[in-house]
């Protein structure tokens, strides 16, 4: 019920295409979700969070949709481009200071 | 603000052989967390500490593995003896807990290579 799980693995998407990442969570505790962006080499960074209180938060061209009737949320990037390429996590936490994190999706943006 | 410290960047080991990896948290945070990096497993939690006191130790793989965090600018993660399967990048992140917000700050990594 920890358990926050993420896809695709892995995917690949034009320069100026929409990337889409989902994950899907089972606590109903949780009320934290964030998006780390990490490039090689480098340590994890947020990119984006949501309270489950709002569907949708948009920062830039990055966005967060939240479906608390299914558990679910997703980061969707638009107008993708070749710098977005990283790898990116969600986690999700219920404010005991502990994020429970997703797998990972490498994302590769072709230019 | 330079960030989360962690040293060394590098390191390259015997197995068998004692490691020890540091870490130096953003000033003024009171929640440090040790995570383990590797492609099979992703993104794991070993232990983290509030105000110095560990909260939670259950990610910790081994008794070969100890944390400590002797003041509030300074943590060790050690690993005694090491074997190959603790190859990994191991992070130090740290949050403040006092504005609400759970964002970690994540340092640079140490990548640890045991031989």
């Amino acid at each position: 019920q920890q358990q926050v799980k993420q896809s695709p693995q892995s995917l690949i998407v034009q320069k100026g295409g929409i990337s889409i990442i989902n994950c899907a969570y089972e606590n109903t505790a949780f009320d934290y979700f964030p998006w780390y962006q990490q490039f090689p080499g480098k340590g994890p960074a947020l990119l984006i969070a949501i309270r489950p209180d709002v569907s949708e938060k948009k920062e830039g061209r990055f966005t967060i949709s939240f479906n608390k009737s299914a558990k679910q949320f997703s980061l969707h990037i638009m107008d993708s481009q070749p710098g977005d390429s990283a790898t990116y996590f969600c986690a999700a936490s219920n404010s005991n200071y502990q994020l429970i994190w997703g797998a990972g999706t490498k994302l590769i943006i072709k230019p | 603000d330079a960030g989360v410290i962690q040293s060394p960047r590098h390191e390259v080991t015997e197995m068998g052989q004692e490691v020890t990896l540091r870490c130096k948290p953003i000033s003024g945070h009171d929640y440090l967390f040790w995570y383990r990096q590797t492609m099979m497993r992703g993104l794991e939690l070993l232990i983290y500490f509030n105000n110095n006191v560990p909260i939670d130790d259950s990610g910790m793989p081994e008794d070969r593995f100890s944390a400590k965090m002797p003041n509030a600018s300074f943590s060790t993660l050690k690993i005694q003896p090491s074997e190959p399967r603790d190859s990994a990048v191991y992070f130090c992140a740290s949050s403040f807990g006092g504005s609400g917000r759970l964002e970690q700050y994540f340092g640079p990594g140490t990548r640890l290579t045991v031989t």
